[in-house]
């Protein structure tokens, strides 16, 4: 596509409920990255894929974070067991990758998420 | 760990300023520094890329600077216009990651 896609835009749940947001990269895109970013704070790191392989979990912030890459293209996080600390704007970003560290990093639209 | 900040945190000015928004990072091995556009309720809009080995970038009315040996960028808003009004951030790009000042929110007032 002609840029990164996510959905859904916005995401009610039940506390305690599993969600799954998913991220489309540019086509031929091999880095993909996941952020985070809480009411006023800053983009929080969450992980970051190459290829279908993820070398950096470090930002999963708990177990009930997963995140998978299928085909060297769509993402998806999924957070289990919801709960309200988790409410926050879900970004994904991705660049060309691999040797070419140095490209531009593309941004999503984000999934404004809200844990009721 | 590599640290990015950005000064002001926010910054109100009358239309036609020209403007200098700050952004400092703690380990100069980086591939290089992006500037970006956040809107209100939006996603990040890229403005301009500077490579490690290159000094400014420049787009129309923008002009971003790199000194790597400092650890600092500094993006250039000429003529500044109420549609500038947004909060820009910068971001280090390391091996795996890019990390993120926590921006500038800009208000041009007309």
């Amino acid at each position: 596509g002609a840029g990164v896609s996510q959905s859904p835009s916005n995401k009610v749940t039940e506390k305690g409920k599993d969600v799954e947001l998913r991220c489309d990269p540019i086509s031929g895109h091999t880095a993909l990255y996941w952020y985070r970013q809480s009411l006023g704070q800053g983009l929080e790191f969450l992980i970051y894929f190459q290829g279908n392989s993820a070398p950096d979990k470090s930002g999963l912030p708990s177990d009930r974070f997963s995140a998978e890459r299928t085909g060297g293209s769509v993402s998806t996080l999924t957070i289990q067991r919801t709960q309200q600390e988790d409410s926050a704007v879900y970004l994904c970003a991705s660049s060309l990758g691999g040797a070419l560290k140095d490209t531009e990093a593309f941004f999503g639209q984000g999934t404004r998420l809200t844990v009721v | 760990k590599q640290e990015v900040t950005q000064i002001p945190a926010a910054l109100s000015v009358p239309e036609g300023e020209n403007l200098v928004l700050n952004c400092s990072f703690t380990d100069s091995a980086i591939y290089n520094l992006q500037w970006f556009r956040q809107d209100p309720g939006k996603g990040l809009t890229s403005l301009l890329l500077i490579q490690s080995s290159q000094r400014e970038q420049t787009s129309g009315r923008l002009n971003a600077s790199l000194d790597k040996s400092s650890g600092r960028s500094t993006l250039y808003i000429a003529a500044s216009q109420p549609g500038d009004s947004a909060t820009y951030l910068c971001a280090a790009r390391g091996f795996q990651k890019l990390v993120f000042g926590t921006g500038t929110r800009l208000l041009v007032s007309p």
